[in-house]
């Protein structure tokens, strides 16, 4: 059974750069042919896609968060991982990683619990 | 980027009533329209994709509909675990978004 669990630091400071992990168990992620991606969820802006990766390290992201976004992938570990810079309290939320079924676009069909990420001074 | 609207933002129903969500996109998606069900505290679950195709193991008083600009999804004789608020998602083109959902609540 595919599981994904997100850990991430729950409480950060304006402007800093959090690093949120998702491991993977239950599935290599350099075995198959799936993106793998982050969403993000918050009262004001609903579901949000991230951005995704391919076990290649090839990736693309929401234009919207492109400048401030890097995923990254670690096949030995079996998990992938975002970076966001430059965070201010509009990026607080719950932090999803997901199963990404397709390429470029498609739906999700493994999620992991979520871990909250909050911005505050 | 397309936008995803739904209504209506909250249905009140009785288990055993029959209630229909709606999602309409900005432009044409083909059939490219995807629907979650989110319970509180969890993360979302696939429901149905393409439009209309079941996720393994959804029951199937669950059905989807559409195409082009206009969906809906559909649940018969509504069970207690239904309710919960419910998510579409447009995956046709990048980036893909998602509708701001529709919370069902027990009458």
């Amino acid at each position: 059974q595919l599981q994904l669990q997100e850990s991430g630091p729950g409480l950060v400071k304006p402007s800093d750069t959090p690093s949120l992990t998702c491991t993977v168990s239950g599935a290599s992620i350099s075995g198959s042919s799936y993106y793998w991606a982050w969403i993000r969820q918050s009262p004001g802006k609903g579901l949000e896609w991230i951005g995704s990766v391919f076990f290649s390290g090839s990736t693309y992201y929401n234009p919207s968060l492109k400048s401030r976004v890097t995923i990254s992938v670690d096949t030995s570990r079996n998990e992938f991982s975002l970076k966001l810079r430059s965070v201010t309290a509009a990026d607080t939320a719950v932090y999803y990683c997901a199963r990404q079924l397709g390429t470029v676009v498609a739906n999700f069909d493994y999620w992991g619990q979520g871990t909250l990420v909050t911005v505050s001074s | 980027d397309i936008q995803v609207t739904q209504s209506p933002s909250s249905l009140s129903a009785s288990v055993g009533d029959t209630v229909t969500i709606s999602c309409r996109t900005s432009q044409t998606i083909n059939n490219y329209l995807n629907w979650y069900q989110q319970k509180p505290g969890k993360a979302p679950e696939l429901l149905v994709f393409p439009a209309s195709s079941l996720q393994s193991g959804v029951p199937s008083r669950f059905s989807g509909s559409g195409s082009g600009t206009d969906f809906s999804l559909t649940i018969s004789s509504l069970q207690p675990e239904d309710f919960a608020t419910y998510y579409c998602q447009q995956s046709y083109s990048a980036p893909t978004t998602f509708g701001q959902g529709t919370r069902l609540e027990i009458k």
